[in-house]
């Protein structure tokens, strides 16, 4: 079945420093969603990708999907504390009734 | 809008007690998801409904754990009877023509 792949697992990094999390495939994806969720709280969404080569940016958040469709990546310009929490990638598979599959999620911690 | 509404939002039982988890989806929406989240296993699928049909159980893990849903309103997830592996935040989700999914704050369940 349809899979993907996300690292790292864990981030740690300093207040004001950049932070990227990468979503793997081994097949074509027909898109990507990204979802955010905070310690304690529930996912929450944040974007869909469904362009080969897409771009996105929210504020200091910017999301990409891959040429191939096989990858996508987001990444957070200059962490804030508020930043902190998982971030989850997912497929939804249109032919299954709007099935989501998540990947393991990154967890970020950012040290103020 | 109040979201969807997961209930109740904690639950201790022994092992063996018989546990429903109910939740209301956001009005109008027509998919409903019942996921479970552990450290080990992540965010996992469980079973989900579309115009209240359950579209796809494969996530269900065993004959112990049974989803209804009655009306476009309302759901249930029942475990009976429960076991300690069964200890997870079981979420709760909807999602209007099937792509962007709007979780509930989740049901804490800890089996003793």
């Amino acid at each position: 079945g349809q899979q993907v792949m996300q690292i790292p697992q864990y981030q740690h990094v300093q207040e004001g420093e950049d932070f990227t999390t990468y979503c793997n495939s081994s097949t074509t994806l027909s898109n990507i969603q990204w979802y955010k969720q905070r310690p304690g709280g529930h996912p929450v969404f944040l974007i869909q990708l469904v362009k080969s080569g897409e771009v996105k940016k929210q504020k200091r958040l910017t999301f990409q999907f891959g040429e191939a469709k096989k990858n996508s990546s987001l990444h957070i310009t200059a962490t804030q504390t508020t930043d902190v929490g998982t971030y989850f990638c997912a497929v939804l598979i249109y032919n299954q009734g709007g099935k989501l599959i998540f990947g393991q999620g990154t967890e970020l911690s950012v040290k103020p | 809008d109040a979201g969807v509404i997961q209930s109740p939002r904690h639950e201790v039982t022994e092992m063996g007690q018989e546990v429903t988890l109910r939740c209301k989806p956001i009005s109008g929406h027509n998919s409903l998801f019942w996921y479970r989240q552990t450290m080990m296993r992540g965010l996992e699928l469980l079973i989900y409904f579309n115009n209240n049909v359950p579209i796809d159980d494969s996530g269900m893990p065993e004959d112990r754990f049974s989803a209804k849903m009655p009306n476009a309103s309302f759901s249930t997830l029942k475990i009976q009877p429960s076991e300690p592996r069964d200890s997870a935040v079981y979420f709760c989700a909807s999602s209007l023509d099937r792509v962007e999914q709007f979780f509930g704050p989740g049901t804490r369940l800890t089996v003793l």
